[in-house]
């Protein structure tokens, strides 16, 4: 089983600001099968990037995902309100399918 | 445009099967190179893949679950079920039912229903 270690926990920042959220793979995730979803309070997850660098359909351009092999990277450019919510990491690389634990995006 | 909707009872006792129906909208589940997927996340906590089913009717579990579920197909509905046996109250949590799409990740989501597990 492939774990997806995220970090940071919880990330305080303001809007305006720039976020940066990591997420490591205990194993190579390869041909980037990893995608970042968001999650507000009550809501299902909404996707955000697959194939680690893909926007979905509808995703404004200020969410990107980089990364390769063992490490990825979800930035958000510029921080909006409706940004601050947790974020989760997840590879369909290998069976069973696995998420990150998530990272907490919180208004500073 | 694609909607799922879960439907089942909220509350279901220790030990019986908790049963929960998906039907589709928008879509097929018989069409294109989809895997119909359940996912769970306790509250407060992370999410959890329960398993999946492709349109082909091939399943994949997860193995901390595998002995106790089952995921099933129905095309004639548009919509696919799930059965967990032998509930426990760590069962409990908010279930989703998901579409994984070709390229792999989980595009539409369910709003997802919350069972409980107790006496």
């Amino acid at each position: 089983e492939i774990v997806l270690t995220q970090s940071p926990g919880t990330l305080s920042l303001s809007p305006g600001e720039r976020a940066t959220l990591s997420c490591r793979a205990s194993q190579s995730v390869s041909s980037g099968y990893l995608g970042w979803y968001q999650q507000k309070p009550g809501q299902a997850p909404r996707l955000l990037i697959y194939g680690a660098s893909s926007r979905a359909t509808g995703i404004p351009d200020r969410f990107s995902g980089s990364g390769s092999g063992t490490d990825f990277t979800l930035t958000i450019s510029r921080l909006e309100p409706e940004d601050f919510a947790v974020y989760y990491c997840q590879q369909y690389i290998n069976s069973p399918l696995t998420f990150g634990q998530g990272t907490k995006l919180e208004i500073k | 445009q694609v909607q799922l909707q879960e439907s089942g009872p909220g509350l279901v006792k220790p030990s019986q099967t908790l049963s929960l129906t998906c039907t589709v909208s928008g879509d097929s589940v018989n069409s294109g190179s989809y895997y119909w997927t359940w996912i769970r996340q306790p509250a407060g906590k992370g999410l959890e893949w329960i398993g999946r089913i492709y349109t082909s009717g091939s399943t994949d579990y997860n193995p901390s679950l595998k002995s106790r579920v089952t995921i099933s197909l129905d095309t004639s509905k548009d919509q696919f079920s799930l059965k967990l046996s032998s509930v426990t109250a760590a069962d409990t949590a908010v279930y989703y039912c998901t579409r994984r799409a070709p390229w792999g990740a989980f595009d539409y989501w369910g709003q997802g229903t919350l069972v409980t597990v107790s006496s």
